[in-house]
């Protein structure tokens, strides 16, 4: 159970171009969903926080005007990185929480497999 | 926000059992402790989770102190394949959801060898 799907799993692009990555919850429906940035040998860096049906919380730093997030169901979120550059390259891993009781009190984060985004 | 702080690497030979430890002086009353284990170019996956005392599962085992200040996960008998960056994250991540700044630290690149 608890699995999230991540799609792309890669993406090599032109300088410009704007990328579409989804988060899908397979099998629960997702409260939550984070959006993480990870660059070679680094650890994982909240991009933004994101409930359904609600505008995403964006960490300091990061623009909500080039990394667009949508929420609009319990079980999918994108994050669209529009006039993709170079420097976005990276890593871009999504995580949703839940809400059985399996865990008790807490829902821990369960994981896409990432999105390797190149731009040329 | 509790900060954790985790050895960077640490090596192990086939068979044994590994302890990894994580700081984290300022937990939160509410905040829980959860271990994730990370491969190249993949995403976290999910070990274990506990707020006190002991938690075991088919995996691993996660020992936390009453003043819950650190943490430890033991994992009996690593393999080759359990060579892998491992987190310990403190966060508070209720069942309705929210925001909630999560703040991954540095891991611990766990290095198994035959």
């Amino acid at each position: 159970g608890a699995v999230v799907s991540q799609h792309p799993s890669r993406v090599i692009c032109k300088s410009g171009t704007s990328v579409k990555i989804e988060c899908r919850s397979l099998d629960f429906q997702a409260t939550t969903m984070f959006w993480y940035r990870q660059f070679p040998k680094q650890s994982l860096m909240l991009m933004a926080t994101s409930n359904e049906g609600s505008k995403a919380t964006y960490e300091q730093g990061v623009e909500k005007d080039k990394f667009l997030i949508n929420h609009a169901s319990l079980t999918l979120s994108t994050l669209t990185v529009t006039s993709a550059h170079p420097e976005d390259s990276s890593f871009y891993i999504c995580s949703a929480t839940g809400t059985g009781r399996r865990y008790g009190g807490n829902q821990p984060q369960h994981f896409g497999d990432g999105t390797r985004l190149s731009i040329l | 926000l509790a900060k954790t702080t985790q050895p960077i690497s640490m090596d192990s030979y086939e068979g044994q059992e590994v302890n990894i430890t994580c700081s984290h002086n300022n937990i939160a009353t509410n905040d829980y402790i959860t271990w994730y284990q990370q491969f190249p170019s993949q995403g976290p996956r999910f070990i274990i989770q506990g707020y006190k005392t002991k938690v075991t599962n088919e995996v691993a085992s996660l020992f936390i102190p009453a003043d819950r200040k650190s943490s430890t996960l033991s994992l009996p008998r690593v393999s080759l394949s359990d060579t892998a960056v491992y987190y310990c994250l403190v966060a508070n991540l209720p069942n309705s959801g929210g925001y909630q700044k999560v703040t991954f630290g540095t891991g611990t690149k766990l290095q198994v060898i035959p």
